[in-house]
């Protein structure tokens, strides 16, 4: 079975700090990889997402993920966060041997400080 | 194109009612997905539907709960005799194909 950790469970930083959130899945077969945001009040929207080739993803927004295979990881970064990045950010995996459903993990919250 | 539409936003019953969640998926998409987001958790998936066929409910409560997608009209997510622990935020997600993209505002269930 697919399994998703994401380790911080609560993130505050200031205006223009870096932002690295972690992201470890269990499943070693062959994996598509999500990050989904969650503004307050509203629904999720897709940031990025990895099926195959660089293994540095960009998204929107100023986002990106890089896939490590060997470290199971798919760490989301920004490197200058605004107060407008408030929210709560999701990893996801799926994968054909779990019926393609994305399989989530807990969720990091993040809180910008202006 | 109108994005994945979920009604109720906001649905509150009483303890042994019938709650009725409605899911139209985005123009041109056949597969919808429905999770579940309690207080303080991550989404958890439920069920997994093609038009007129349940592909995958491996995440479904085997009781009170089930799902449909009719050939016409909206996915539809029905809960039997609620109970206060099925509060919670329900979410559908539709895609053209295999791989969930794009999600509804949500259902808030609130059970008193």
């Amino acid at each position: 079975a697919q399994s998703v950790s994401q380790h911080n469970h609560h993130v505050i930083l200031s205006e223009a700090a870096s932002l690295e959130l972690g992201c470890n899945y269990s499943y070693g077969g062959t994996v598509n990889l999500f990050w989904y945001v969650q503004y307050p009040g509203q629904h999720l929207q897709l940031l990025l997402k990895y099926f195959s080739g660089d293994p540095l993803v960009k998204g929107i927004k100023g986002f990106e993920a890089e896939f490590i295979k060997s470290k199971f990881s798919f760490n989301l970064r920004k490197p200058s966060v605004q107060w407008s990045d408030t929210a709560e950010y999701f990893c996801a995996v799926k994968s054909k041997a779990a019926g393609n459903k994305l399989t989530f993990g807990g969720g990091t919250r993040v809180l910008v400080k202006p | 194109n109108a994005g994945v539409m979920q009604n109720p936003r906001h649905l509150v019953r009483r303890r042994g009612q019938e709650a009725r969640l409605r899911c139209s998926p985005m123009k041109g998409h056949s597969h919808v997905y429905w999770y579940r987001q309690l207080p303080e958790e991550g989404l958890k998936f439920m069920v997994y539907l093609q038009k007129e066929n349940i592909i995958d409910e491996s995440g479904m409560p085997k009781e009170r709960f089930s799902a449909e997608f009719p050939k016409e009209g909206p996915s539809i997510l029905r809960i039997q005799q609620v109970v206060r622990g099925d509060s919670a935020a329900y979410f559908c997600a539709s895609s053209p194909d295999e791989a969930p993209q794009h999600f509804g505002d949500g259902t808030r269930l609130s059970i008193l």
